[in-house]
């Protein structure tokens, strides 16, 4: 099955700074690609997806980059402020559509 | 904008008892998912379900577990008999279409067996 790794487990910057998460994924039939925040006490909340026909996407200061024929993808946050100090998860979806599968998280410090 | 809603936010029991947690997914959508998070640790898989039977599951969602979509808006998922490594936050989540889609969370249930 799908199994998806995600660097770093930590993260800190200074605002202002640019702050990057990587995902690999191991399944090269899957095709659609979310990041979500997590606040503390809240649920997962979708901040950005890619699908496989796509190679980057952006939205304000939020991008996301997918090399399919690496199975890599990454989170990219420009201008980062205090309230995006948050816990962000990578996730795949397996070939059948079924199923999200997350990777372990990364904790971002955003420090002003 | 609709939401995913989780009741209760908070359950305590015992070892051994029953638990039913409750979820509304929204109102349009198709697919129901559970999610387990322990302390921590990543949201992991439990069960999909559509059309009124489980789509998938994962070695999680063993025999002890059960979903069940009652009546044309609540979705359920029941421990029935609950062990300590139980505890953990669950999550429910629904989507519109199958593939490629957006899931969205509710924001949980903490599960704590004592």
């Amino acid at each position: 099955g799908e199994n998806v790794e995600q660097h770093p487990s930590t993260l800190s910057v200074q605002e202002g700074d640019s702050a990057v998460i990587k995902c690999t994924y191991s399944d090269s039939a899957s095709n659609y690609f979310p990041w979500y925040k997590q606040e503390l006490g809240k649920g997962p909340q979708l901040i950005i997806d890619i699908r496989s026909n796509v190679g980057e996407k952006k939205d304000q200061r939020i991008a996301v980059t997918l090399n399919k024929t690496a199975k890599h993808f990454s989170l990219h946050i420009t201008e980062t402020q205090p309230e995006d100090s948050a816990v962000y998860f990578c996730a795949a979806a397996n070939q059948a559509g079924t199923a999200l599968i997350f990777g372990k998280g990364t904790t971002l410090s955003v420090s002003s | 904008e609709p939401e995913v809603t989780q009741t209760p936010s908070h359950q305590v029991t015992q070892m051994g008892q029953e638990v039913i947690l409750r979820c509304v997914p929204i109102s349009n959508h198709l697919y129901f998912y559970w999610y387990r998070q322990i302390l921590g640790q990543k949201v992991e898989f439990l069960v999909s379900f559509y059309n009124n039977e489980i789509s998938e599951k994962s070695e999680i969602f063993d025999d002890q577990f059960s979903v069940e979509r009652p009546d044309g808006s609540n979705f359920t998922l029941k421990i029935r008999s609950t062990k300590l490594e139980d505890s953990a936050m669950y999550f429910c989540a629904s989507k519109f279409l199958q593939s490629n889609s957006p899931l969205h969370f509710g924001n949980g249930t903490r599960l704590t067996v004592t």
